[in-house]
């Protein structure tokens, strides 16, 4: 059972550059969201999805575009990448979208902007 | 809005002492609260729920709504209890499910 997959582990962008993080779940939940991590700053929800086909903003979105045309998949896009984009970045599923409940995590992916 | 504060980032405590990680919460409504923790090199995983009244490898947290405070405590920290831990909040059975994270504490149980 894999879980929550996400890559690349780890990438190095210039400024300007575009670039999409992968997720991919395989327990048929509901929820998934992308969270970045930063030290002092703790977890920042960026987006989430409560299902296929609906996506909605977190505390930090600017810069960040998601989808969610499937179940499993719930790719993050930097758009123009910055170098205050700089950070860890961490995908997460839960088997329900109406609160309560544990949220899976994936490895995380390391990005560099430079 | 919501808000998670963990006062220390960082906390250093000798093997066999009793150790407390510090939250306090802001919420206007019912809430849950989580401990997360990230051992090195692993996932972010759920340490343990107030809903559950558990105790997960000798931890415990008791929501306090008076004192919005859901400590997390050990009587007897062990080093491999050195970890990154964070206090998260949801909303209680609400349509969204957003998970509100503090800035963590960095606990490190010395030899």
């Amino acid at each position: 059972n894999a879980g929550v997959t996400q890559t690349p582990k780890f990438q190095v962008l210039k400024t300007g550059q575009s670039m999409t993080l992968q997720c991919a779940q395989d327990m048929n939940h509901e929820y998934m969201s992308w969270y970045r991590q930063d030290p002092g700053m703790g977890l920042r929800l960026i987006h989430y999805s409560v299902g296929a086909g609906i996506t909605d903003q977190g505390e930090v979105p600017n810069g960040y575009n998601v989808s969610r045309s499937t179940t499993e998949d719930f790719p993050l896009r930097l758009l123009s990448a910055a170098p205050s984009q700089t950070s860890v970045y961490f995908c997460a599923s839960s088997p329900r979208a109406g609160g309560g409940g544990e949220l899976f995590f994936g490895e995380g992916s390391r990005l560099t902007v430079l | 809005a919501q808000r998670v504060t963990q006062p220390e980032k960082l906390l250093s405590v000798f093997k066999g002492a009793p150790v407390e990680l510090k939250c306090n919460y802001s919420y206007s409504g019912s809430p849950e609260l989580f401990w997360y923790v990230q051992y090195s090199r692993q996932r972010l995983q759920l340490l343990l729920r107030h809903i559950s009244r558990e105790s997960i490898k000798g931890f415990t947290a008791d929501l306090n709504k008076g004192e919005t405070s859901f400590h997390l405590k050990k009587p007897f920290a062990q080093e491999e209890d050195s970890a990154m831990y964070y206090c998260a909040l949801s909303k209680r059975g609400g349509s969204n499910y957003k998970l509100t994270f503090g800035k963590g504490t960095l606990l490190t149980v010395n030899p």
